[in-house]
């Protein structure tokens, strides 16, 4: 089955700086790539997609990327503000078929103000 | 508000017991998935219905089952329980059959801790 690593676990940066989460995938047929925030005692939300025959894709002040060649895909936030701190993940639907969404472990991401 | 609902938000049981955790979909969405969240593991993936069939099964453990109702509401039931079940039960909803046709959106959770 697909594998998902995420890094990094754990992320401080300061309000302002820019935050970048990395994720590898293994199934190079794979053509959905989500990214969820979860926020404390709430369920994920979605806050960007990307497809496989896209690479890059920008939403305000949040944008994924996507190298299908070396298999990864990233998360960038610029102007942090401390409303970003939350845990972030990463999911990936394998291609041919697949209707299961894997998820990676997740990164806390912590804005100091 | 994501729009779906989760009951109970927390329950406390003992191992060996059987218990029911229930969701209902935002209004219009056909698929329901349930995912099991627990401290080393992350996010991962139990079981998804479409319109009351079984869509996708996951790492969905023998002794938990599912079910999706007429009402498109969905049941999860974990039995003969153990102290590794102890985690958070997400129950998520879309309007399609697969996850990149829309957005999932997920409830608050279910927190299972088992004594």
């Amino acid at each position: 089955g697909e594998n998902v690593e995420q890094h990094p676990s754990t992320l401080s940066v300061q309000e302002g700086d820019s935050a970048v989460i990395k994720c590898t995938y293994s199934d190079s047929a794979s053509n959905y790539f989500p990214w969820y925030k979860q926020e404390l005692g709430k369920g994920p939300q979605l806050i960007i997609d990307i497809r496989s025959n896209v690479g890059e894709k920008k939403d305000q002040r949040i944008a994924v990327t996507l190298n299908k060649t070396a298999k990864h895909f990233s998360l960038h936030i610029t102007e942090t503000q401390p409303e970003d701190s939350a845990v972030y993940f990463c999911a990936v639907l394998s291609g041919a078929g697949s209707y299961q969404l894997t998820f990676g472990k997740g990164t806390k991401l912590s804005v100091i103000p | 508000d994501s729009g779906v609902t989760q009951t109970p938000k927390h329950l406390i049981t003992a191992t060996g017991q059987r218990v029911t955790l229930r969701c209902s979909p935002r209004s219009g969405d056909l698929s329901v998935y349930w995912y099991q969240q627990s401290l080393d593991q992350g996010l991962q993936f139990l079981i998804q219905y479409y319109n009351g069939e079984e869509r996708a099964k996951g790492n969905i453990l023998e002794r938990f089952s599912a079910q999706q109702f007429p009402d498109l509401h969905s049941e999860l039931n974990l039995s003969s329980l153990e102290l590794g079940d102890s985690a958070l039960y997400f129950c998520a909803s879309s309007v399609g059959a697969e996850p990149n046709t829309g957005e999932l959106f997920f409830g608050e959770g279910s927190r299972l801790t088992v004594l």
